[in-house]
């Protein structure tokens, strides 16, 4: 069964520092969310992206954050000057047909900012 | 804004114990309903999802969860839980448009145990 794939599975960084989050989407799927956990606290929607460009985006994803689709496969979430609040676990997710059809998650990218 | 809150975070029953877990939206519009579970060290799957016609939906591994329109309810039910069942359970909502891209609005999850 095809599934979403994120890379790394860890990551650990300074405050200041540039991280980018991987994700591969399941093939044929058009539409791309990013999500973020922050440790005992709820899952949150931080943007979704469709056609090349950000369909939606939350309070959350502000100039310091920006999405990508670099090629035909991967989905990056790029975030510009990390700061301690940031870490967090950070799930990419994708869905064949936008708002109402099943998102398929990944298992999460932990990012660490020390 | 659409929320979603889920009343019980932490539960823990014994094997073959009946479970229901609460399941609250607020939106005044149309949506879609889901059950996302996470086990231990594994990424969010679907458990089950409402989007429109009989209001008792079943999902996988036997769970079945009822949406009432009139109590902006979608709880989530199974009649005998097993050890395997342990994980987190998140309730999600979209509004439906139709359309469009959104994201969906999570509840807090709710970590359950099955004591064997």
């Amino acid at each position: 069964e095809p599934e979403v794939t994120q890379t790394p599975s860890h990551q650990v960084t300074q405050m200041g520092q540039e991280v980018i989050l991987r994700c591969v989407p399941i093939s044929n799927h058009l539409y791309f969310y990013w999500y973020r956990q922050i440790l005992g606290q709820k899952v949150e929607f931080l943007v979704s992206f469709y056609n090349n460009e950000i369909s939606e985006k939350s309070e959350i994803f502000d100039d310091q954050f920006s999405v990508e689709r670099p090629d035909g496969s991967n989905f990056t979430l790029k975030i510009r000057s990390t700061k301690l609040e940031d870490s967090a676990m950070y799930f990419c997710a994708s869905t064949a047909r936008g708002r109402g059809d099943t998102q398929y998650f990944g298992p999460g990218t932990r990012l660490t900012v020390l | 804004a659409q929320s979603v809150s889920q009343h019980n975070h932490h539960v823990i029953l014994s094997e073959a114990a009946s479970l229901e877990l609460g399941c609250n939206y607020s939106y005044g519009g149309t949506v879609n309903l889901f059950w996302y579970v996470q086990y231990p060290g594994q990424h969010l799957q679907l458990l089950l999802k409402y989007f429109s016609g009989d209001p008792l939906v079943k999902g996988i591994k036997g769970f079945e969860a009822e949406f009432i329109k009139s109590k902006f309810s979608f709880n989530l039910r199974k009649p005998s839980v097993q050890w395997s069942d342990t994980a987190e359970y998140f309730c999600a909502v979209i509004p439906y448009s139709g359309g469009g891209a959104d994201g969906l609005t999570f509840g807090k999850g709710t970590h359950l145990i099955i004591q064997p």
